[in-house]
């Protein structure tokens, strides 16, 4: 099964400070997303990628930066984080081979609080 | 630009009864319908797939199917469990030339009592 691995599993920071979400996939899946959850938005795209240097806005990207340095690594920063962007956030891949029937594999998520 | 909709935020059901999760969308591409499964503290992970016009799927009990009539892929057990007690996403990924871009619903909160 395909293995999405996040750190920091939990993570508190102050306003203003700079975060980075790190995310590491096994499985060579071209296509990397970075969601959060928030209760009653569902899962949100922030930020998504289809290889290695590729980098694409989400649907809510303003606060945030992305960076896939590899096929393996997929990075979220908040350079100056606030109190808005505490949330659970999700990494995910898909195999990305075409025609849309792409499964999503998530990681275990990162809770965020900014204080 | 593509939109998922499910209607119910919270169900709340006893063991043993039949439930239907809603779930339309908007797209003007040919769609992939999803759904996903979240049990608390837990990844999302897929329950079921298609993009086969009126053909049922099914995993794990579950079963939906995709109308493209009627832009809809609702979500149907006949008999939940108190393990079905979790949060589901329904998922849209449009056939759009390689531009995947997944749209998720907000989600339905399942509540199974005994």
């Amino acid at each position: 099964e395909a293995a999405v691995t996040q750190s920091p599993r939990n993570k508190v920071a102050v306003t203003g400070g700079k975060v980075t979400l790190s995310c590491n996939q096994t499985n060579n899946h071209n296509n990397m997303y970075w969601y959060r959850q928030d209760t009653g938005h569902g899962l949100r795209l922030i930020h998504y990628s289809y290889g290695a240097g590729s980098t694409e806005k989400g649907d809510i990207p303003d606060g945030y930066k992305a960076s896939r340095p590899s096929q393996e690594n997929f990075s979220l920063i908040l350079e100056l984080a606030t109190p808005s962007q505490t949330s659970v956030y999700f990494c995910a891949s898909g195999e990305g081979t075409g025609g849309g029937a792409e499964t999503l594999y998530f990681g275990s998520g990162t809770r965020l609080t900014v204080l | 630009g593509d939109s998922v909709t499910q209607t119910e935020g919270l169900v709340t059901l006893t063991k043993g009864l039949p439930v239907m999760l809603n779930c339309t969308y908007q797209t003007t591409y040919s769609p992939f319908l999803f759904w996903y499964v979240q049990h608390l503290n837990e990844a999302p992970k897929l329950l079921l797939k298609s993009s086969t016009d009126n053909k049922r799927t099914e995993h794990q009990g579950f079963y939906a199917t995709l109308h493209k009539s009627s832009s809809s892929f609702h979500l149907q057990k006949s008999s939940v469990q108190l393990s079905d007690s979790a949060l589901y996403f329904c998922a849209l990924s449009p056939f759009s030339g390689g531009n995947y871009k997944p749209t998720f619903g907000k989600g339905t909160s399942l509540v199974v009592h005994p």
